[in-house]
């Protein structure tokens, strides 16, 4: 598509349930990252994805915090055993490898998720 | 990556050219400044970056000190569409993630 798409643009569960968040990433991009951001806060950096090397996965809070990226394509977040905390918007992003380097960077609109 | 220090908040009139500084005093020879935006309950927008020389571009210009310490973003003509949070990463060419501070947050009064 012409942009990243994130999947679903709202999401409320109850604490202590799984969920799963999807992103699409701009076809031909072969970085993918995850971020999340708190209300009133700046972007944390979760997670990244490079062609077939394993991931960075530096930023993930905890283990209850996993990502993969299937087939270098589409990457799904999941965070199971949910916690209030863990309330916030997730951002998906993509970009070329290399080249344009930090200006390649397209951000989807992001998963709000609510945990209750 | 070093770390960068932008104000809080920042006001301008509609019309009227907004400049946003951004402090990045331990910026090392191979960093370069990026800007991006991010606009009310949209992902974060790229609008420019440079390594030592003056940018401009269809957004914005970006000047930066000689001594690279510091470099201001402005927007010539500020519209009400220009509020939001202006974010300013220090960062290498080619890393492998941006790392975003809290930025600053720009509202355009009209």
């Amino acid at each position: 598509g012409a942009g990243v798409s994130q999947s679903p643009s709202n999401k409320v569960t109850e604490k202590g349930k799984d969920v799963e968040l999807r992103c699409d990433p701009i076809s031909g991009h072969t970085a993918l990252y995850w971020y999340r951001q708190s209300l009133g806060q700046g972007l944390e950096f979760l997670i990244y994805f490079q062609g077939n090397s394993a991931p960075d996965k530096s930023g993930l809070p905890s283990d209850r915090f996993s990502a993969e990226r299937t087939g270098g394509s589409v990457s799904t977040l999941t965070i199971q055993r949910t916690q209030q905390e863990d309330s916030a918007v997730y951002l998906c992003a993509s970009s070329e490898w290399g080249g344009q380097g930090a200006r390649g960077y397209t951000f989807g609109s992001g998963t709000r998720l609510t945990v209750v | 990556d070093a770390k960068t220090t932008q104000p809080t908040s920042m006001d301008c009139a509609e019309g009227r050219a907004a400049n946003l500084p951004c402090n990045h005093s331990t910026i090392s020879g191979n960093e370069y400044v990026y800007w991006y935006r991010q606009i009310h309950s949209q992902g974060p927008q790229y609008i420019i970056h440079g390594l030592k020389n003056n940018e401009t571009n269809e957004m914005a210009s970006l000047i930066i000190t000689e001594d690279r310490k510091s470099s201001t973003l402005i927007l010539p003509h500020a519209t009400l569409r220009d509020t939001a949070v202006y974010y300013c990463i220090v960062i290498i060419q080619g890393a492998q993630k941006l790392v975003f501070g809290q930025g600053t947050r720009l509202t355009i009064n009209p």
